[in-house]
């Protein structure tokens, strides 16, 4: 049972370019989210889905696209990489809307 | 606005030494705190949920409690591996939109 896996775990960008996150979870949840995780912040919010299908913008949702056309998928898009999206990203997956979540490792992104 | 403070933003204590985080909260209608451990490096991982005031739950050498503006977690006799960042979050009612906010830590390191 592997919980919430992510890829890549590393990735580093220039500036414009583009790439997409990928999650998946195999415990059959509804709802997924993906956060950013930034020195002296707490996590925040980008997107988050409610099931398959469906997306919905978080707290920090500008610059992020996201999708979810399987309910064990959830995908997060960087159309043009800025050095403002450089972070740490974790997607998460819960039974209840924003309940107790399950998190992935995170993925290291740094855009130069 | 509404947040989550958590208190101090590292603690360092010798193995055996008990003491306390702190989380205060301003959301007007609480629906969930949650408390997280994570270690450097990983995704966040899920300790305890805490409803209403007066709630305390308890794992190994950690006890949570709650009242109506903040959360205390308890480390009794701590270990070297309790070393990792705690994280509080707070999730409001519908009154609130059900907003959900973490905070942003408490780096604990446990000395031999």
């Amino acid at each position: 049972n592997a919980g919430v896996t992510q890829t890549p775990k590393f990735r580093v960008l220039k500036t414009g370019q583009s790439m997409t996150l990928l999650c998946a979870q195999d415990m059959n949840h509804e709802y997924m989210y993906w956060y950013r995780q930034d020195p002296g912040m707490g996590l925040r919010l980008i997107h988050y889905s409610v099931g398959e299908g469906t997306t919905a913008k978080g707290e920090v949702p500008d610059g992020y696209n996201v999708s979810r056309l399987k309910k064990q998928n959830f995908l997060l898009g960087l159309e043009s990489a800025a050095p403002s999206q450089t972070s740490v990203y974790f997607c998460a997956s819960s039974y209840f809307l924003r309940g107790e979540a399950f998190f992935g490792q995170g993925t290291r992104l740094t855009v130069v | 606005e509404d947040q989550v403070t958590q208190s101090p933003e590292a603690l360092r204590l010798q193995e055996g030494e008990s003491s306390s985080l702190n989380c205060s909260y301003t959301v007007s209608g609480l629906r969930g705190l949650f408390w997280y451990r994570q270690d450097p490096g990983k995704g966040p991982e899920f300790l305890f949920t805490l409803y209403s005031a007066g709630e305390e739950k308890e794992k190994e050498r950690l006890k949570a409690t709650l009242t109506k503006k903040e959360s205390f977690l308890h480390i009794t006799a701590p270990k070297p591996e309790d070393s990792a960042t705690y994280l509080c979050a707070v999730q409001g009612d519908s009154n609130t939109g059900n907003q959900f906010y973490f905070g942003t830590g408490t780096s604990l390191t446990v000395i031999p």
